[in-house]
């Protein structure tokens, strides 16, 4: 079965530094993967998603993530954090053998705070 | 496109009382999902629909019910509600062709049982 752990629950930032949010996958092959972002009172909304064309993956708001096989990895970096930066952090996974029953498992989720 | 729509944006409901909480999208997706969202628990899957006339349990069934009415329409039923319910509800919806689609969520339903 697929899951993703997301390490730290939350992560504090200064305003203007970097912002390192990190997801690590269990997957017997490469799957899909997602980063959602949930602002206060809103629904998720998509940052970015690893289809396997490119391990770097540009997402909006000036986010991106690596894939890293060796790692299991896809953690979300953003070079200087923004105030409106502040929010929940998911990242996802789905299995690439798609079928009808096929889910995309959500991880825990990452509270970014950014100090002024 | 609105997307995928939820109403009511608020409910405070007596424990025991039922309600029924909609979700519309207008993507032509053909699958739908129920979350319930608490702190710190993350996002826990209630019921989804892969596709119309199909609905599944997710993790955290008991007490739900759902209907996916036609292709657009998938609600969730409270028949009697506890206050263990009290959660923000979300509804998605996933275009459900290929691994690679994402999901789309709903602005939510904060949902209080007293």
């Amino acid at each position: 079965a697929q899951s993703v752990t997301q390490l730290g629950s939350h992560v504090s930032v200064s305003e203007g530094a970097l912002v390192l949010l990190r997801c690590n996958y269990s997957s017997s092959v490469p799957p899909y993967l997602f980063w959602y972002v949930q602002y206060p009172n809103q629904g998720l909304q998509l940052l970015l998603k690893y289809t396997s064309a490119a391990t770097l993956v540009k997402g909006i708001n000036g986010f991106e993530a690596e894939f890293k096989k060796s790692e299991t990895s896809f953690h979300l970096t953003k070079p200087s954090a923004h105030m409106s930066d502040a929010a929940e952090y998911f990242c996802a996974v789905a299995p690439t053998a798609y079928s009808s029953a096929s889910k995309i498992i959500f991880g825990s989720g990452t509270r970014l705070s950014i100090r002024p | 496109n609105a997307g995928v729509t939820q109403t009511p944006k608020f409910q405070v409901l007596k424990t025991g009382q039922s309600m029924t909480l909609q979700c519309a999208q207008d993507m032509n997706h053909n699958s739908m999902y129920w979350y319930r969202q608490d702190p710190g628990m993350g996002l826990r899957l209630i019921y989804y629909s892969a596709s119309e006339g199909t609905t599944d349990k997710g993790e955290v069934p008991n007490g739900y019910n759902v209907s996916r009415l036609n292709k657009r329409e998938f609600s969730l039923r409270l028949e009697s509600a506890a206050p263990s319910q009290t959660s923000v509800y979300f509804c998605a919806s996933r275009a459900g062709t290929r691994g690679s689609d994402e999901q789309f969520f709903g602005p939510g339903t904060r949902l209080t049982v007293l």
